[in-house]
């Protein structure tokens, strides 16, 4: 299957800083990129997402981008809170199949 | 509520037993997955279905089997349990052909002693 490449794995902010999460791939028929929030102990939840034909998309203080010719999509999160932290996945699916491959999660961290 | 539902949310077990791993989800979805995820976080997909009757393996090698009789009911079962089993299991649906909507259940937490 596809493969994904996220960074950072760790991450570490103050409250109220921005932080940003990247994913790369390779496999240009990539078309749908959701991103995954999961608190310790909890499922995780889809938190945003976009498609190869939108460049970006904002939900209040996240926001995803998507660059396909360089093949890498963002998460970005501004003004975070204690309660944005959590581990955070990127996936990915091609065209025509349902099947998401997740890149290996980074846990960010935010403190008071 | 419509939702995902897995149990049991943990399980010890010894070596060599057989068991299943039960997922179910209340809204209506056609798409069902098992992931598992590692210590290190990692979700790798093990098996997945398109719908009643249809089942198919991922992309991480698993010992373990699935089936899919009803729409709302995708059992996962490990024949016979092994220590390198232990781990997390994570059952998701989606209705959408490219992934969109995928609701993940609580998981099941396995150690096999």
């Amino acid at each position: 299957g596809e493969n994904v490449e996220q960074h950072p794995s760790t991450l570490s902010v103050q409250e109220g800083d921005s932080a940003v999460i990247k994913c790369t791939y390779s496999d240009s028929a990539s078309n749908y990129f959701p991103w995954y929030k999961q608190e310790l102990g909890k499922r995780p939840q889809l938190i945003i997402d976009i498609r190869s034909n939108v460049g970006e998309k904002k939900d209040q203080r996240i926001a995803v981008t998507l660059n396909k010719t360089a093949k890498h999509f963002s998460l970005h999160i501004t003004e975070t809170q204690p309660e944005d932290s959590a581990v955070y996945f990127c996936a990915l699916s091609l065209s025509g199949y349902s099947t998401l491959t997740f890149g290996k999660g980074t846990m960010l961290l935010v403190s008071p | 509520e419509a939702d995902i539902y897995q149990t049991p949310r943990y399980l010890v077990i010894g070596t060599g037993k057989k068991i299943t791993l039960e997922c179910s989800q209340t809204m209506g979805h056609d798409k069902m997955y098992w992931y598992q995820q590692d210590p290190g976080m990692e979700l790798h997909l093990i098996h997945y279905s398109y719908g009643v009757n249809s089942t198919e393996k991922g992309d991480l090698s698993s010992e373990s089997t699935v089936s899919r009789i009803r729409t709302e009911h995708f059992p996962l079962t490990l024949e016979s349990a092994r220590p390198s089993h232990t781990s997390q299991y994570l059952c998701a649906s989606s209705e959408d052909s490219w992934g969109e909507g995928y609701t993940f259940g609580s998981g099941t937490r396995l150690t096999v002693v």
